[in-house]
């Protein structure tokens, strides 16, 4: 089936500190989704992407669908503690469903306040 | 409005035994989505439903596993004869309609372990 890497693993940052984070893969994407997941909790949908190059914010956060619809990053501005949790990308890949989502393994995020 | 529920958030179960999880998605969603969650791994699509209808069932990692929903309401998971391989966790979504635009809306899971 289709694979999303997602990197990195882990991160651990200093409260303030910026954030990036990015998904690859090596077949075309219609859509690419960030997801956040706190303990205990299922994952909540943070941005979505439709459209190649989309550049989109929500508060601190941005992410990018990018140019060759093969990755995606997602960038945390100004992190907080409540920043803590994993963050998922999850995409439509083309041709497939439209309804079936491809998730990555995840990055681990900790924010030492 | 209420989020969409799940049932038990933990199980316990020994190897053989069966279990049935439970979601109930929010009013008014007609697509269903349950997902397997093993430790450090990215969500595992399983099976979805539209309506009470489960048109496909590949997802599925055996034939032990099945799914069935009705009144287009509350679904149910049942694993037979678990193995240790099953422990996970089980998130069910739900959308207003069947398609990746419309975003799924997650439960909190439920745990399963065989011992």
């Amino acid at each position: 089936g289709q694979q999303l890497n997602q990197s990195p693993q882990s991160m651990f940052i200093q409260e303030g500190e910026d954030v990036s984070m990015n998904c690859t893969s090596s077949s075309i994407f219609n859509t690419w989704l960030w997801y956040k997941q706190d303990p205990g909790e299922g994952p909540v949908l943070l941005i979505a992407l439709y459209k190649a190059g989309e550049l989109t914010s929500n508060g601190r956060l941005t992410a990018q669908f990018g140019i060759t619809r093969k990755d995606s990053f997602l960038n945390i501005s100004a992190s907080i503690p409540s920043d803590v949790g994993i963050y998922f990308c999850a995409g439509q890949p083309s041709g497939g469903s439209n309804y079936k989502l491809t998730f990555g393994k995840g990055t681990l995020l900790t924010v030492n306040p | 409005g209420a989020g969409v529920s799940q049932s038990p958030s933990n199980k316990v179960t020994e190897k053989g035994k069966d279990v049935e999880l439970r979601c109930d998605p929010i009013s008014g969603h007609t697509a269903l989505y349950w997902y397997r969650q093993r430790l450090g791994q990215g969500l595992e699509f399983l099976i979805y439903f539209q309506g009470n209808s489960a048109p496909d069932k590949s997802g599925l990692p055996s034939d032990r596993f099945s799914a069935e929903r009705t009144g287009e309401s509350v679904s149910t998971l049942t694993i037979q004869r678990t193995q240790q391989e099953d422990s996970a966790v089980y998130l069910c979504a739900s959308s207003l309609a069947l398609a990746v635009i419309n975003e799924q809306f997650f439960g909190p899971g439920t745990r399963l372990t065989v011992l």
